[in-house]
């Protein structure tokens, strides 16, 4: 069964920091892109970055590139996001997937930016 | 707004059939496979339908996805009140190199 487990979310103040990490089980992780995707409250989803299976190649969505840095470790089977800069608007559940194009999500964690 | 159309709400009542289409371009949807989301409420969301029109080992073949050039449509048909949920369609787009998605259609069960 893949395993998705999102940690490091919590509640930030604006142009402060933040990283992400996503512990990923019950696939060979090293054999996928991964992702990550955002959900604002009461909003749809909106995808952010991902990863080639070896780290070397990335996309990242306009509004989040220069403060978002998605990374992994493979032999760590761990995904991550570093966030900085960050804005009341990316109060969001952040949420760890498989592939590009989702196949399988975590359960979403919660980042709130606010005072 | 978003890239992909989707209507905001759909709704029917149990055991009927019901679509929810969404519409893009040719770089998104028109060149790429396109797959949809079931989220329940508080849930995070899962696959529905992938490469257009399969199904994941476990989906009921009550869920079926089509494409024709640059919109596709899901239908759920033999409605039950458990399918009420958001349903979103996604795409990688080719002139964004971004995945996009659906605004999300809200699926009432009458």
């Amino acid at each position: 069964e893949v395993l998705l487990v999102e940690s490091g979310g919590g509640l930030v103040q604006p142009g402060g920091s933040l990283t992400l990490s996503c512990a990923a089980s019950g696939f060979t992780f090293s054999d996928y892109w991964m992702a990550w995707v955002r959900q604002a409250p009461g909003k749809g989803l909106e995808w952010l970055a991902n990863i080639r299976q070896d780290g070397d190649q990335k996309y990242y969505l306009a509004s989040v590139k220069g403060r978002f840095t998605i990374s992994r470790d493979n032999a760590q089977n761990s995904l991550h996001l570093q966030m900085s800069s960050l804005r009341a608007e990316d109060t969001a559940v952040y949420y760890c997937v498989r592939k590009g194009l989702p196949d399988n999500w975590g359960h979403g964690i919660l980042v709130s930016v606010s005072p | 707004q978003s890239v992909l159309t989707q209507p905001p709400s759909v709704s029917a009542a149990p055991g009927q059939m019901v679509t929810i289409a969404c519409s893009g371009a040719t770089f998104n949807i028109g060149h790429n496979p396109v797959s949809w989301y079931q989220q329940l409420p508080e849930t995070p969301p899962k696959l529905l339908i992938y490469d257009n029109d399969r199904r994941p080992s476990g989906i009921p073949d009550r869920f079926s996805g089509s494409k024709s050039g640059t919109s596709v449509t899901l239908a759920i048909t033999g409605l039950q009140t458990g399918d009420e949920a958001d349903y979103y369609c996604g795409c990688w787009d080719n002139s964004l190199s971004v995945v996009v998605f659906g605004g999300g259609t809200k699926l009432t069960v009458l």
